[in-house]
């Protein structure tokens, strides 16, 4: 079984929609990162979690740890066409506790949305 | 400020050819990572290079090598290419065991083996 669990594996929405994506690991996650991805592109940082309850927002999407570490979530308010893409969770296996960050990810197999307008 | 650069960005080699692709950093990182993205799955870790040495590796034979030279920058090397070699190749740079890093990513290499 994969070590990152991401749901859904897909998502089609409407324009103007609010939608969430989950990210669940086997294990703790000391560093959770959340990247976007145009079919055949490279990965665009979004964020980046380190601590239990931590809540990130930038612009229409907010990310969070969950206090246990073991999930994340992905929501997006509003949602509009240029949201579409692939969405991926990486969890730095390689990082501790105390933030410090080796760089080795592991990903979830992504979450493709399409928003329709 | 240019971010992660790869090249080529696209690549056609035939079987048991052997392939080289490359990859400058952020300005101010020091570490380069290079995954492997099959078609509808999440980028692979194939190994990291930190001061000009490998320094993690994932489960990837030995046909997949790389180098880091002393401004960072890095090649991928692959030996003896198979059809299932095919992939995405996305290289992302950072900052070695410093709090709070962050990963950045390349636009990655399209690599075809035919």
């Amino acid at each position: 079984s994969q070590e990152l669990e991401q749901s859904p594996q897909s998502l089609i929405v409407q324009e103007g929609k609010n939608l969430t994506i989950n990210c669940t690991s086997s294990k703790t996650l000391y560093g959770l990162y959340w990247y976007k991805q145009k079919y055949g592109e490279g990965l665009i940082f979004l964020m980046m979690l380190q601590k239990g309850g931590e809540e990130k927002s930038h612009e229409k999407i907010t990310a969070k740890l969950d206090e246990k570490k073991q999930q994340s979530s992905l929501h997006i308010t509003a949602s509009q066409p240029s949201h579409a893409g692939i969405y991926l969770c990486g969890a730095d296996r390689t990082s501790n506790a105390g933030g410090t960050s080796y760089g080795k990810l592991t990903f979830g197999q992504g979450t493709i949305l399409t928003v329709h307008p | 400020d240019a971010g992660v650069t790869q090249s080529p960005t696209h690549l056609i080699k035939t079987r048991g050819q052997q392939v080289t692709l490359r990859c400058s950093p952020k300005s101010g990182h020091d570490t380069v990572s290079w995954y492997q993205q099959a078609l509808g799955q999440g980028p692979q870790f194939i190994f990291q290079y930190y001061e000009e040495e490998e320094r993690q590796r994932g489960n990837f034979p030995d046909r997949f090598s790389g180098h880091q030279f002393p401004n960072y920058s890095s090649e991928l090397n692959v030996n003896a290419l198979l059809l299932g070699d095919s992939a995405l190749y996305l290289c992302a740079s950072s900052l070695l065991g410093k709090p709070n890093t962050e990963a950045f990513f390349g636009q990655g290499t399209r690599l075809t083996v035919v």
